[in-house]
């Protein structure tokens, strides 16, 4: 059982250039999330979806957008990257909204030059 | 706003000693207490969580402990082992009814380090 998959492992992009996360769960899992970690910040929310089709902003959401078309996969656009986005992107699933269970990827190490 | 943080940054201790991570919280309407691990080059992985109305659990060989008075959460682990080196966070869920509920939000972590 995969669990949560994301993709690429890493990325080097140049500022300015449009990049989507990629973020697929096999868990059939409700709730969807995105965090971005950075160092001395712990891991802040970015977006999340309580449901396929729905979405919401969490703590730090400015710059990022989310899709959720079907229950499985939750990509993440960078729609004009910055220098100040370079981090590390996890994406998460719980079975459902407020579970405190929740499934992480691997994470995506994304660096913005 | 309200967070959640952590006392200690870092914390070494010898293999099987018990390890005790300590966390201040602020938010009087979180719901539940989470404990979660991450060892390097992955996610964070769930251990256990606490509900807002008890002051223990106890998992294997992990004990979650709640002060509600002074908005204290601690993880103990017994017989510390070099496979527990990682990094811990707390984080919070808040109840319903709450702008923030369901969301998790994480504290900034501590890291520990098993010597053999």
């Amino acid at each position: 059982i995969a669990g949560i998959t994301q993709a690429p492992t890493s990325q080097i992009l140049a500022a300015g250039r449009r990049m989507t996360l990629r973020c697929t769960q096999d868990m059939r899992h409700n709730a969807m999330y995105w965090y971005r970690q950075d160092l001395g910040l712990g891991l802040r929310l970015i977006h999340y979806s309580n449901t396929a089709g729905t979405t919401g902003k969490g703590e730090v959401p400015d710059g990022y957008s989310v899709s959720r078309a079907n229950t499985d996969d939750f990509p993440l656009t960078l729609a004009s990257a910055v220098p100040s986005q370079t981090s590390v992107y996890f994406c998460a699933s719980s079975a459902n909204w407020g579970n405190t269970e929740a499934f992480f990827g691997q994470g995506t190490r994304l660096t913005v030059v | 706003g309200e967070s959640v943080g952590l006392h200690l940054p870092t914390l070494s201790v010898q293999e099987g000693d018990n390890s005790i991570i300590n966390c201040a919280y602020s938010n009087s309407a979180s719901d539940y207490f989470i404990w979660y691990k991450q060892e390097s080059g992955k996610g964070p992985q769930f251990i256990i969580d606490i509900r807002s109305n008890m002051d223990k659990r106890q998992g294997q060989r992990v004990t979650v402990l709640l002060n509600k008075t002074v908005k204290h959460l601690s993880l103990q682990i017994a017989a510390t082992q070099p496979g527990d080196s990682a990094v811990y966070f707390c984080a919070e869920n808040i109840g319903a009814g709450g702008t923030s509920y369901g969301k998790l939000t994480f504290g900034q972590g501590t890291i520990l380090t098993v010597h053999p």
